[in-house]
C-alpha cells in the first residue's frame, strides 16, 4: 500500500540543526512532489515548502528561507527536510505528504516530534 | 501574503447538516482542498479540486467552492465525523492553509 514512514522523534537545544527523513513506498517515488507541513502544539497547520521528487526543484515558506532544505534520494525513494538555528518555536510535529500538483496531500506520514530545548 | 479564514468552530447535531466555510481573495479561482485531523492523527485528505472525493472517503462529504469562498458540507454527521477540518489552497506556488474548524457533533 501507498506510505510515507517518517524518522524518530528528536529532542535538539536552540541553535541546532534537525533533519527528518520520509521513505515513500507503494508508488513510483517520481511522479509526485512531497510537502512538508508542521504542527506547533495546540496550532493549525503550516505548509514549509514542497519538493518535486522528479527533479528536486523546490519552493519554501517565505518565513523559513535560508533556515530550511528539503532533498530526495530517488535510489531510496526518501525525502529529507533539515531545519537549521533552531529556536523554541520551531517545537511541533513535522508531516511529509505526497503532493500531486492540484490534487491535494493525499497520503501523509505519521508525523515526527521535534521538540527544541535547552 | 495570501490567507484564508475559517471559522474556530462549528456545532451540528448528529445526522444533520454541517457545513464549513473557507474565505480567500478569489478563491474561486484557486483550487481548494479540505483536510481532516482527529487528535493525534495525521491529516486526511477528504476533498480536493473544489468538490472531488478521494477514493474512500465518504459520499456524506462533499465540497463546492465559488466567488471567495469554499465550503465543505457533511450530510448526515456522526459522531465519527467530529475532528479539525483544514481548507487549503496554492497562491503563487505557495500552499496556504486555514486557520481550521473544530467541528463539535453535539
Amino acid at each position: 500500500q501507498v506510505q510515507l514512514v517518517q524518522s524518530g522523534a528528536e529532542v535538539k537545544k536552540p541553535g541546532a540543526s534537525v533533519k527528518v527523513s520520509c521513505k515513500a513506498s507503494g508508488y513510483t517515488f517520481t511522479s509526485y512532489g512531497i510537502s512538508w507541513v508542521r504542527q506547533a502544539p495546540g496550532q493549525g497547520l503550516e505548509w514549509m515548502g514542497w519538493i518535486s521528487a522528479y527533479n528536486g526543484n523546490t519552493n519554501y515558506a517565505q518565513k523559513l528561507q535560508g533556515r530550511v532544505t528539503m532533498t530526495t534520494d530517488t535510489s531510496t525513494s526518501t525525502a529529507y527536510m533539515e531545519l537549521r538555528s533552531l529556536r523554541s518555536d520551531d517545537t511541533a510535529v513535522y508531516y511529509c505528504a505526497r503532493d500531486a500538483s492540484g490534487q491535494g496531500m493525499d497520503v501523509w506520514g505519521q508525523g515526527t516530534t521535534v521538540t527544541v530545548s535547552s | 501574503s495570501y490567507e484564508l479564514t475559517q471559522p474556530p468552530s462549528v456545532s451540528v447535531s448528529p445526522g444533520q447538516t454541517a457545513s464549513i466555510s473557507c474565505s480567500g481573495d478569489k478563491l474561486g479561482d484557486k483550487y481548494a482542498c479540505w483536510y481532516q485531523q482527529k487528535p493525534g492523527q495525521s491529516p486526511v485528505l477528504v476533498i480536493y479540486q473544489h468538490s472531488k472525493r478521494p477514493s474512500g472517503i465518504s459520499e456524506r462529504f462533499s465540497g463546492s467552492n465559488s466567488g471567495n469562498t469554499a465550503t465543505l458540507t457533511i450530510s448526515g454527521t456522526q459522531a465519527m465525523d467530529e475532528a479539525d477540518y483544514y481548507c487549503q489552497a496554492w497562491y503563487s506556488s505557495t500552499a496556504v492553509f486555514g486557520g481550521g474548524t473544530k467541528l463539535t457533533v453535539l
